[in-house]
């Protein structure tokens, strides 16, 4: 498998402007995870989903974020409009459900908000 | 869910045998002790988990005392290559379990 897939692996964007950012799980995986990684606040689970189903999205930050899987291939993290503080590095994760603690990270997306 | 306490950070030379303890004084009953290792520009990448006594793989070792109010992750004769942030979490092990990150420790391996 060729494990948890992110793109773009970077990004740059100016303030105001929509970003999305992609993640297909690895096959057979049941929970995808969203994460941010920034120095000041370490990793934060941001949402969750368990087969396709969104289960815990208390991390989001704010109404600017929203994140979606169509499919149990595919998910998004969407911000609009993005601000400079949104500058992080999101990663992706997926695991099969009884695999508890054992998350895939994905290589993660390092966005950069002018 | 549980809280951590482990080094900011650690330094040790190639060959040598690195022993992070982790602290997690108010451990719950159904909690296990998971580690992860984050290399620079990577995802976190688990490495091992436990729940009492002692768990080996390829990669690592884990030691819990019988009190299970801390935790020993001992890394057997290190290489540059095993540089990065390491991070001891506790949690359930149930369906609907997710990680909490706290800072971790980072590792620095010299020549």
């Amino acid at each position: 498998d060729a494990g948890v897939i992110q793109s773009p692996r970077h990004e740059v964007t100016e303030m105001g402007q929509e970003v999305t950012l992609r993640c297909k799980p690895i096959s057979g995986h049941d929970y995808l995870f969203w994460y941010r990684q920034t120095m000041m606040r370490g990793l934060e689970l941001l949402i969750y989903f368990n087969n396709n189903v969104p289960i815990d999205d208390s991390g989001m930050p704010e109404d600017r974020f929203s994140a979606k899987m169509p499919n149990a291939s595919f998910s998004t993290l969407k911000i609009q409009p993005s601000e400079p503080r949104d500058s992080a590095v999101y990663f992706c994760a997926s695991r099969m459900a009884v695999h508890y603690n054992e998350q895939f990270f994905g290589p993660g997306t390092r966005l950069t908000v002018l | 869910l549980a809280k951590t306490t482990q080094p900011i950070s650690m330094d040790s030379y190639e060959g040598q045998e690195v022993n992070i303890t982790c602290s997690h004084n108010n451990i719950a009953t159904n909690d296990y002790i998971t580690w992860y290792q984050q290399f620079p520009s990577q995802g976190p990448r688990f490495i091992i988990q436990g729940y009492k006594t002692k768990v080996t793989n390829e990669v690592a070792s884990l030691f819990i005392p019988a009190d299970r109010k801390s935790s020993t992750l001992s890394l057997p004769r290190v290489s540059l290559s095993d540089t990065a942030v390491y991070y001891c979490l506790v949690g359930f092990n149930v369906g609907y379990s997710t990680l909490t990150f706290g800072k971790g420790t980072m590792l620095l391996v010299s020549p």
